[in-house]
C-alpha cells in the first residue's frame, strides 16, 4: 500500500523547536521530490518546503526561511522537517506529500500531524 | 510570488448541479496548475494536474480547463460525495502557491 505517515507533532512553546518526520512506504521514495504543506486551523493550504530526490535542491516559503530545514534519508525512506524558533503563526496541521516535477502536483499525501505553538 | 485568486469562496448547490470554480493567476503560469479536493479532517486529494489532466481514479465528472491565466474546475453533475473544499495550486515557480479555497455546500 502506498503510504506516507507523519509523526512528531505536539505542543511547543514560542521560540522552541520540533522535528517532524514522514515515513514512506509502497513506492520508490528516492525517485520523488517531496514537500511539506501546512494548514492552520480553519484556514487554507500553505506550501512550506520542497526537496529534490537527492537533497541537492531545497525551496522554502519566505516565512520559514532560516528557521525550518527540510531533509531526507533515502536509505530509510524518510522525510524530515526541523522547525526552530517556532511562532504562534506556525500552528497548523503539517502534511508531507510527494511532488511531481513533471506534473507540478502532489498525488500522495500523509494524514498530517498537528503542531501547536503556545505558551 | 505568483498570487492565485480563487472564486467563489463558497457555493451552495444541489445534487446533479453543474458547478464551476475559477482560479486566476497573477502572471502567466502556462498550464502548471493543479486542483485538489479536501474534506474535513482529511488530507487533500489530487483531482486535476497540468490544468486539464484527470488524475487516475478521479471520476470523469471532474474536468479542468485553461484560458490564458484563468483556470476552471468543473463538476458536471454534483454528487453527495463532492461536498468539500476545493483548492487550486500553481507550480510554475517556487514558492508554490494555493488559491484561498472554495467550499461547496449543500443547498
Amino acid at each position: 500500500e502506498v503510504q506516507l505517515v507523519e509523526s512528531g507533532g505536539g505542543l511547543v512553546q514560542p521560540g522552541g523547536s520540533l522535528r517532524l518526520s514522514c515515513a514512506a512506504s509502497g513506492f520508490t521514495f528516492s525517485s520523488y521530490w517531496m514537500s511539506w504543506v501546512r494548514q492552520a486551523p480553519g484556514k487554507g493550504l500553505e506550501w512550506v518546503a520542497t526537496i529534490k530526490q537527492d537533497g541537492s535542491e531545497k525551496y522554502y516559503v519566505d516565512s520559514v526561511k532560516g528557521r525550518f530545514t527540510i531533509s531526507r534519508d533515502n536509505a530509510k525512506n524518510s522525510l524530515s522537517l526541523q522547525m526552530n524558533s517556532l511562532r504562534a503563526e506556525d500552528t497548523a496541521v503539517y502534511y508531507c506529500a510527494t511532488y511531481g516535477l513533471h506534473t507540478g502536483a502532489s498525488d500522495i499525501w500523509g494524514q498530517g500531524t498537528m503542531v501547536t505553538v503556545s505558551s | 510570488d505568483i498570487q492565485m485568486t480563487q472564486s467563489p469562496s463558497s457555493v451552495s448547490a444541489s445534487v446533479g448541479d453543474r458547478v464551476t470554480i475559477t482560479c486566476r493567476a497573477s502572471q502567466g503560469i502556462s498550464s502548471w496548475l493543479a486542483w485538489y479536493q479536501q474534506k474535513p479532517g482529511k488530507a487533500p486529494r489530487l483531482l486535476i494536474y497540468a490544468a486539464s489532466s484527470l488524475q487516475s481514479g478521479v471520476p470523469s465528472r471532474f474536468s479542468g480547463s485553461r484560458s490564458g491565466t484563468d483556470f476552471t474546475l468543473t463538476i458536471s453533475s454534483l454528487q453527495p460525495e463532492d461536498f468539500a473544499t476545493y483548492y487550486c495550486q500553481q507550480a510554475n515557480s517556487f514558492p508554490l502557491t494555493f488559491g484561498g479555497g472554495t467550499k461547496v455546500e449543500i443547498k
